[in-house]
């Protein structure tokens, strides 16, 4: 089945403990992109990769780093969580970096930093 | 820039009836597609509709609808004879040719009321 996965769904941290969200997509799709969710902001891209070893910023990248090392893992790193950065995180692919791409979205990643 | 606003952030309205959700949006990009996104309860995205600047052709699908009108930057959404299965927060998008970014709207949560 073609999908888009992350893990973990649900996350718990406390301030300042390095955590990874992790993301693979089975499409063979080029692009990728991690979006933040907030109440009242809608999705906000964070960092996008139009292919491997290239990595671009979104709107909101301050906090976070990103590696593409592989077509299908794209994972979210953030080395110092702050609260802040609770929220809900999005994985999305799509089969190139073209305007006309249908985004394909994960199930989310609820992280919440105490 | 790219920008697009939901004004509505909330909308109710009793099964059956039918309601329009709008979206405008600005852009510099002769060249652009918009998209309207659901997001259920369950939390995941799903695609709804994918469209070009350059068809302004409205679309139907179902008890779904939607509307582009580029002389006044609006694709608005409308749903006919709505269910309680409709109940989710829908988000519209945009992303002109030359941009590599989706920019979502805020979204509008809409209640199906039995």
């Amino acid at each position: 089945e073609a999908q888009v996965t992350q893990n973990p769904r649900y996350l718990i941290t406390v301030t300042g403990k390095k955590l990874t969200v992790t993301c693979s997509q089975n499409m063979n799709h080029e692009y990728m992109s991690w979006y933040r969710q907030d109440p009242g902001l809608g999705l906000r891209q964070i960092y996008y990769s139009m292919n491997v070893e290239v990595t671009d910023k979104g709107d909101v990248p301050e906090g976070y780093k990103v590696s593409r090392k592989e077509k299908r893992n794209f994972p979210l790193i953030l080395e110092s969580p702050s609260p802040n950065q609770t929220s809900l995180y999005f994985c999305a692919s799509s089969l190139s970096g073209r305007p006309a791409d249908e985004q394909y979205f994960g199930p989310g990643t609820r992280l919440t930093v105490t | 820039a790219q920008k697009v606003t939901q004004a509505q952030t909330e909308i109710s309205v009793v099964e059956k009836e039918d309601v329009t959700l709008d979206c405008v949006y600005e852009t510099r990009d002769t060249t652009y597609y918009l998209f309207w996104y659901k997001q259920p309860p369950s939390g995941e995205l799903v695609f709804l509709i994918r469209r070009n600047s350059f068809d302004e052709q409205n679309e139907i699908s179902g008890r779904y609808s939607w509307n582009f009108q580029k002389s006044t930057s609006s694709f608005n959404f409308t749903i006919t004879a709505s269910q309680v299965v409709d109940s989710a927060v829908y988000f519209c998008a945009l992303r002109g040719f030359g941009n590599e970014k989706l920019t979502f709207g805020t979204g509008t949560r809409l209640t199906i009321i039995p």
